[in-house]
């Protein structure tokens, strides 16, 4: 069974600029959740999609949205980047229920410079 | 604002001396899991505890659960090499299905 996909996997950005992030989760999980990790804040919570709805969210301004497909494939946005944005943005998905196991990707490194 | 800290932050140990790792929050969880994250990857679960005053066993490590399942500790017995890595606390409030991720400690063991 393959594993959570993130896309790309480095991306290096100019302050002003927007980016898309792309996570593919694992067959079958309907929930696809993001974090931000930095050294400093350590893993922070954006979102959670499931069912292309989004059903948590959070402390972070409205320049980060996301969506999710129908076949349950999620995108992120950020747009006006800082330098602050700067971070490992992580993708997990599970199967949907309460507190399960969350599946990480290994995330995509994105530099603003 | 950090609901779960964990200590040490930092730790660096030789191989075969042992380790707790504390994760505290003034905070009730209705679960708490921990994982351990390995450079350029993911985080990657090692266990779910549930119920208050909880002690689960994976090989070397314990994990235990306070009573008042607001903090939990993870102890490595004889660490090894292969235990470095970043280890992570998370727990997941009473109501809702986000989780709230530790401050995380980096564990070296040195061969």
């Amino acid at each position: 069974k393959a594993g959570v996909t993130q896309t790309p996997r480095y991306l290096i950005k100019t302050r002003g600029q927007q980016v898309t992030l792309s996570c593919s989760p694992i067959s079958g999980h309907r929930s696809v959740s993001w974090y931000q990790q930095t050294p400093g804040q350590g893993l922070q919570f954006l979102f959670e999609y499931f069912s292309e709805t989004q059903r948590n969210k959070g402390n972070f301004p409205g320049r980060f949205s996301g969506r999710q497909f129908s076949n349950s494939r999620s995108e992120m946005n950020v747009s006006t980047l800082e330098l602050g944005d700067s971070a490992l943005y992580l993708c997990a998905s599970s199967l949907g229920g309460s507190r399960e196991k969350l599946f990480f990707g290994s995330g995509t490194q994105l530099s603003v410079l | 604002t950090q609901l779960l800290e964990q200590s040490p932050q930092f730790l660096s140990i030789q191989e075969g001396e042992n380790l707790t790792v504390y994760c505290n929050s003034s905070s009730v969880f209705s679960s708490l899991q921990w994982y351990r994250q390995e450079p350029g990857e993911g985080p990657v679960l090692l266990v779910t505890v549930v119920t208050g005053g909880e002690v689960k066993k994976l090989k070397r490590l314990t994990f235990q659960f306070g009573d008042a399942r607001k903090d939990s500790s993870l102890h490595i017995t004889a660490a090894q090499p292969g235990d470095t890595g970043l280890y992570l606390c998370a727990g997941a409030p009473n109501t809702g299905n986000q989780f709230y991720f530790g401050t995380g400690t980096s564990l070296t063991v040195i061969p």
